[in-house]
């Protein structure tokens, strides 16, 4: 089975400094695994995604994530933020399909960053 | 284009109302979810359909029903909703893999999602 922890339900950061945000994942198989932004009354927007390819991933917007299989872990970083950068983010895996499992994403509880000035 | 339309953006309806939440890709994709988001809280899966046949119903109650009419559209039934059915329903689409060892769920596109306020 599949599960997602992130580990900061709030993140608060000032305007230019960096910005993690911390996640961890439990899963049976080698996952697939995302980071969605989400603004205000917005949907959920894809900022990067991991496949098994390389295990640092290049994002939108200036974030990246790397993929530490030893640490089941997927962070998400920004290495100066913006006002625009606050917003709710979700950590998302999906692991190998099965007939029971087919389409799903397990979304993490998400983290709600703050940036000021 | 990578846009997953959802219409209407805002919905207020009383409890003996019927309405309708409209979705629309053309990006090809022969998966479409309909989620429900509640204020801070991660999106709740609803539905899944994969090649236009309803593949997961995750016990939701029947005054939602959701139809998929052809490859591109989405479309979820509103009936006698209850006050607490208030939220955010957010449309997605993806592209399954084809079936094997490595199957995997490649990234969902989301919509914009409808408000949807119960009275």
């Amino acid at each position: 089975a599949q599960s997602v922890t992130q580990l900061d339900s709030h993140v608060s950061v000032s305007e230019g400094t960096p910005v993690l945000l911390r996640c961890n994942y439990s899963s049976s198989y080698s996952p697939s695994l995302f980071w969605y932004v989400q603004h205000p009354n917005k949907g959920l927007q894809l900022l990067l995604k991991y496949t098994s390819a390389a295990t640092l991933v290049k994002g939108i917007n200036g974030f990246e994530a790397e993929f530490k299989k030893s640490e089941t872990s997927f962070h998400l970083t920004k290495p100066s933020a913006h006002m625009s950068d606050a917003a709710e983010y979700f950590c998302v895996v999906s692991e190998r399909m099965t007939t029971d499992s087919w389409g799903k994403l397990q979304f993490g509880a998400g983290t709600q960053v703050v940036v000021t000035p | 284009d990578t846009e997953v339309t959802q219409t209407p953006k805002h919905l207020v309806m009383g409890m003996t109302n019927k309405k309708s939440l409209k979705c629309e890709q053309h990006m090809g994709h022969r998966a479409m979810y309909w989620y429900k988001q509640k204020a801070k809280k991660p999106p709740e899966l609803m539905f899944v359909y994969s090649y236009e046949k309803l593949s997961i119903n995750e016990s939701v109650p029947s005054r939602f029903s959701p139809e998929c009419p052809n490859s591109s559209l989405l479309n979820l039934h509103l009936h006698a909703l209850q006050p607490e059915d208030s939220a955010l329903y957010l449309c997605a689409s993806s592209q399954p893999r084809d079936r094997g060892p490595s199957w995997r769920n490649t990234e969902a596109f989301f919509g914009q999602g409808t408000r949807l306020t119960v009275v």
